[in-house]
């Protein structure tokens, strides 16, 4: 069965750069969420998209923006890195509730 | 403001025992409330999913169960195995919402 793909895999910037990390939700889920997960810590909910529009936001910062675009796919846009920004940051897709995660993207900031 | 925590934070069990983790939430108004197991460094897997309607749901050795009105999940695992070995979390959407926010987790460790 087809899965949450997310990429890159691992990224590596210096601080102040700008990444986009990109997730290609299960065909026909309608809902795509944002999550960034620090080391030892829970997921916390950045941001998510229902039918491509935004459809609720968390504690996401100002230095970030996403999108969902018109075959479904979703890119997190993160400018002005710092090295708090350094965490798995998971994207997940649902159609009717039940939520399935990608593997994730671990960004390291140097 | 949803809360959501979970007891224990970490437990250490012998092989072939029956668990039960909890997780409270401090607003009833739910929609949805999810269990995850996640392994180290890994992403989340999805166990069971019980809606706000529904009281308890069950796969294979696992069982979840729905009290909206005391704020209360319980996850239980039948027949512990070492390779339940992980971290299990919980996440409730609350009504009305597109976000659904985490406990805080249970570090379980089965020991053969």
């Amino acid at each position: 069965a087809a899965g949450v793909i997310q990429s890159p895999r691992h990224l590596i910037k210096e601080k102040r750069e700008t990444a986009t990390l990109k997730c290609y939700p299960i065909p026909r889920h309608d809902t795509v969420y944002w999550y960034q997960q620090g080391p030892g810590q829970d997921p916390q909910f950045l941001i998510s998209f229902y039918e491509k529009m935004q459809s609720d936001k968390g504690s996401i910062p100002d230095r970030f923006s996403a999108q969902q675009f018109s075959d479904y796919h979703s890119e997190l846009n993160m400018s002005s890195l710092e090295l708090g920004d350094s965490a798995l940051y998971f994207c997940a897709s649902s159609l009717v509730g039940e939520q399935f995660f990608g593997p994730g993207t671990r960004l390291t900031v140097l | 403001k949803q809360e959501v925590t979970q007891i224990p934070a970490a437990l250490s069990v012998p092989e072939g025992e029956n668990l039960v983790l909890n997780c409270s939430f401090t607003d009833s108004a739910i929609y949805n409330l999810q269990w995850f197991r996640q392994d180290p460094g890994k992403g989340l897997t999805s166990l069971l999913l019980i809606q706000s309607s529904q009281r308890e749901q069950t796969s294979g050795r696992l069982n979840a169960s729905l009290d909206k009105s005391s704020g209360r999940s319980t996850l239980y695992i039948a027949a512990s195995q070492p390779g339940d070995s992980a971290t299990y979390l919980c996440a409730v959407r609350t009504s009305g919402t597109y976000k659904y926010i985490f406990g805080t987790g249970t570090r379980l460790k089965v020991l053969a």
